[in-house]
């Protein structure tokens, strides 16, 4: 079975520029991650979603992020504009339904670099 | 005090050693925990969940202190393919589905 799929893996972009991350959780899963990691601050969440609805969004850093997950199968993290400090390793994570919640699988990430 | 708190290391021990990290969590009412290992330049993957009378699985053995508010990870006989990152995650109670991951444990093995 394919495992949570992202694209693109690396991605290097210049300030100001639009950064469009995807993702495509397992299927069957219902409950969908957004993480950026960093050196200095480690895994932060960014948002869930549950069935395709939006749960928390705390973990948004500002106005420039936005994510979307239109149907169960997709996903989308949106930067715009970048910045330099956006520079990171951003996961997309899914979790089954009925489970413990705390066993996601995690796709391979998307390495942002902003200039 | 962070959610969840670890010591970044790295721990530093040879091959066939016995090895452990602690992780303190702040929120008393949290329900689940589990350790993730994350290799160099990779995505974090699910080690074991950990369970309130502790649970074992090979060399690895999970055990949580809510008196204390820690959990703790023990690795026995470590091989040079245990080299990664532990991170430690804990989920909040009352409905909450926010896993929170501490920021990682590092242990090198070394010949």
């Amino acid at each position: 079975d394919a495992g949570v799929i992202q694209s693109p893996r690396h991605e290097v972009t210049e300030m100001g520029q639009e950064v469009t991350l995807r993702c495509k959780p397992i299927s069957g899963h219902d409950y969908l991650f957004w993480y950026r990691q960093t050196m200095m601050r480690g895994l932060e969440l960014l948002i869930y979603f549950n069935n395709n609805v939006p749960i928390d969004d705390s973990g948004m850093p500002e106005d420039r992020f936005s994510a979307k997950m239109p149907n169960a199968s997709f996903s989308t993290l949106k930067i715009q504009p970048s910045e330099p400090r956006d520079s990171a390793v951003y996961f997309c994570a899914s979790s089954p339904p009925g489970g413990d919640g705390g066993e996601l699988f995690f796709g391979e990430g998307s390495r942002l670099t902003v200039l | 005090r962070k959610e969840v708190e670890q010591d970044p290391g790295p721990f530093n021990v040879p091959e066939g050693a016995t090895v452990a990290f602690n992780c303190t969590y702040s929120n008393s009412a949290s329900q689940s925990f589990f350790w993730y290992r994350q290799d160099c330049r990779k995505e974090p993957k699910l080690l074991m969940s950990v369970y309130s009378s502790g649970n074992e699985d090979g060399r690895f053995t999970a055990q949580l202190n809510r008196a204390s508010q820690y959990i703790s990870l023990l690795i026995r006989d470590s091989k040079l393919s245990d080299s990664a990152t532990y991170l430690c995650v804990v989920n909040p109670a009352g409905g909450s589905y926010i896993p929170t991951f501490g920021r990682g444990t590092s242990l090198i093995v070394h010949p």
